[in-house]
């Protein structure tokens, strides 16, 4: 099955630490989105890669990093500069930079103390 | 940029009642308005979605319709069911082809 797979489901950290969420996505799509969910808001848009080993920064980009060495993987490492990281994130992929429609995997529970 | 509001933010409505939620957009050149269902602890999947040169679209018990003059556009869902209950995210895309996405709509369905 074709799709996108995001890992752990759940993650804790401690305060001050970094700490990295996978996703990989095996539909040979190029272009792949980090977004962050928090309570009561909708999807923002962390960093998106269009191509591999190209990336941009979202709306909320300050805090987190991003790598795209392969085209199935694109990794977000949230640092311990993100001053508040406990949220839910969700990676996505699109068919090219020029396709509308996304394809959401199913997210990543982080939470920090 | 893009702003996407959506109303209302809690919905809940009685099996078999319909539920419509509602969304504008305030950029005259988006022309991609896609609808998400986000069940819990789960990613969104789209359900439907609408382009710009389409007033209205239909797949079962739901439809999209869009008003481009007023800049809104609403999701339809009739004969609801208690698998219906979820949280709903609209979404405007224009020429970047990435999405500004609604507050959500939390769609509870009693049995």
């Amino acid at each position: 099955d074709g799709g996108i797979t995001q890992s752990p489901k759940y993650l804790f950290r401690k305060e001050g630490q970094n700490v990295t969420l996978s996703c990989e996505q095996n539909l040979n799509h190029d272009a792949m989105y980090w977004y962050r969910q928090d309570p009561g808001q909708g999807l923002r848009l962390i960093y998106y890669s269009q191509i591999v080993n190209d990336f941009q920064k979202g709306d909320i980009a300050e805090g987190y990093s991003v790598s795209r060495e392969k085209k199935e993987s694109f990794p977000l490492t949230v640092t311990s500069a993100q001053k508040n990281p406990t949220a839910f994130y969700l990676c996505a992929s699109t068919l090219s930079g020029a396709s509308y429609e996304q394809y959401f995997g199913p997210g990543t529970r982080l939470t920090v103390t | 940029g893009e702003n996407v509001e959506q109303h209302p933010s809690t919905l809940s409505v009685q099996e078999g009642d319909s539920a419509v939620i509602k969304c504008t957009y305030s950029d005259s050149a988006s022309n991609y308005f896609p609808w998400y269902k986000q069940e819990l602890g789960k990613g969104p999947q789209l359900i439907i979605d609408i382009r710009s040169n389409v007033g209205e679209k239909k797949d079962q018990r739901i439809a999209v319709t869009l008003n481009k003059t007023a800049k809104h556009f609403s999701l339809h869902i009739t004969e609801t069911q208690p698998e219906d209950s979820a949280v709903y995210f609209c979404a405007a895309s224009g020429g970047s082809y990435i999405p500004t996405f609604g507050r959500g709509t939390s769609l509870i369905v009693h049995p």
